[in-house]
């Protein structure tokens, strides 16, 4: 266990339609950064934030935000949802400084179903 | 930009034999490199790392990877495998200082048969 939680585990929506993934990271890590896994893209860095603000972007699509609250939990938030955003999504945490790269530790995912 | 290529997308071996997961990288700038490995159902776990200094890496469970910069590789050795490393394995680079922004391969799948 790695102490990341992300609800739900499962969800299934459909075309169209807009979710909500949550992340509480580690107690204590400041850190929290966002991955996109699926069959086709492979794995994908999203979004990285530290203490409440957006540090870094990769790949995120613009249909795609997210934030981290005062109390450091982090929402992933997707709209107009197409097919192919079906994947894995996961979290990660970690305690350090953007620009230190230190020992993230990922949650168990979010997996997303779009039909 | 950075790219990952990692050139055996399984790799079959059989329990205490040696492995080798190769990983090949592309950058215009400096980069730390990291191999991570995901074990069935679970999130990722980092399993080494290259930022600086010797090139020779070490997992604490019998994994290493060397870093030549000459080749731009980064591959993943152990000298001998158990059924419990079955488990698909991800190269990444990131560009060094700065934010860290990762770019993975495609991944390994490492299969130990007994």
């Amino acid at each position: 266990d790695s102490g990341v939680t992300q609800t739900p585990k499962h969800l299934i929506t459909a075309t169209g339609q807009r979710v909500t993934l949550r992340c509480s990271p580690r107690s204590g890590d400041l850190s929290v950064y966002w991955y996109q896994q699926s069959l086709d893209q492979g794995l994908q860095f999203l979004i990285h934030y530290y203490n409440g603000e957006e540090r870094a972007k990769g790949n995120i699509l613009e249909r795609f935000s997210a934030q981290q609250f005062p109390d450091l939990h982090s929402e992933l938030n997707l709209s107009s949802l197409e097919l192919g955003d079906s994947a894995l999504y996961f979290c990660a945490s970690s305690s350090r400084l953007p620009g230190s790269v230190d020992t993230q530790y990922f949650g168990p995912g979010t997996r997303l179903t779009v039909l | 930009a950075q790219s990952v290529t990692q050139l055996d997308s399984q790799v079959p071996v059989f329990e205490e034999a040696p492995v080798e997961l190769r990983c090949n990288y592309s950058s215009s700038v400096s980069v730390y490199l990291f191999w991570y490995v995901q074990y069935p159902n679970q999130g990722l776990q980092l399993l080494l790392k290259y930022l600086s200094g010797s090139t020779l890496v070490e997992s604490i469970n019998g994994f290493e990877a060397e870093f030549n910069k000459s080749q731009t590789s980064f591959h993943l050795r152990k000298p001998s495998v158990h059924i419990s490393d079955t488990a698909e394995y991800f190269c990444a680079v990131s560009p060094s200082g700065g934010s860290y922004i990762p770019t993975f391969g495609r991944g390994t799948s490492l299969i130990v048969h007994p």
